[in-house]
């Protein structure tokens, strides 16, 4: 098993730019999140997906959208990329919500210029 | 508002024991989780208190006391391998709400 898997690994873009950020996670569970990590900080919830169907804001959405495209899929969609948006992010899955683990993948650099 | 307060870095000598304290303030809570996190990777789960009391799991403990919203991690028998950042996080109505975290350093 993988785990939970994120791709791209670094990205680079500039300022308006678009793009997505893919998450997959191959451990049936319900309920995915994504958050972003900034330098000496914790991490800060962007969107989560209850279960496959549903979305909801965490603390950090403004500038991002989110797919939960399947049970296995929770995509983090950055439509005008802004340098604020510079950051580590990093998805991640539970079995349900009530479930105090979270596994974590292993993160997306991105950098925007 | 919500916060969470832990010491930002602590440093401690191979095979000592160190604790890492954590407060917090959240509208709502349902457990304090902790993570640990090693540089470039990502935070991996350590241990989980729903209730007061300390848990134990191998080297590592955790506690709770919710009438003083207050946790700490309990690190025995350190080692190398533990220098990482620890993170504690409040469950509170689905949702973790992460603190900033606490670099360890131990020191051969």
């Amino acid at each position: 098993n993988a785990g939970v898997t994120q791709t791209p690994k670094f990205q680079v873009l500039k300022t308006g730019q678009s793009m997505t950020l893919q998450c997959a996670q191959d451990m049936n569970h319900n309920s995915m999140y994504w958050y972003r990590q900034d330098p000496g900080m914790g991490l800060r919830l962007i969107y989560y997906s209850a279960s496959e169907g549903t979305t909801d804001k965490g603390e950090v959405p403004n500038g991002y959208n989110v797919s939960r495209l399947n049970k296995r899929e929770f995509s983090l969609r950055l439509e005008s990329a802004a340098p604020s948006q510079t950051s580590v992010y990093f998805c991640a899955s539970s079995q349900s919500v009530e479930q105090e683990t979270q596994y974590f993948g292993p993160g997306t650099r991105l950098l925007v210029l | 508002g919500q916060s969470l307060e832990q010491p930002s870095e602590v440093t401690a000598v191979e095979g000592a024991i160190v604790q890492i304290n954590c407060t917090y303030q959240t509208s709502g809570f349902y457990g304090l989780s902790w993570y640990q996190q090693h540089d470039g990777g990502a935070p991996t789960f350590l241990s989980y208190n729903a209730l007061d009391g300390l848990e134990e799991t191998g080297r590592f403990s955790s506690f709770l006391s919710r009438s003083d919203s207050y946790g700490y991690l309990l690190l025995q028998e350190l080692q190398m391998k533990d220098s990482a950042s620890y993170f504690c996080a409040v469950d509170s109505s689905y949702k973790l709400i992460f603190g900033s975290g606490t670099r360890l350093l131990v020191r051969p």
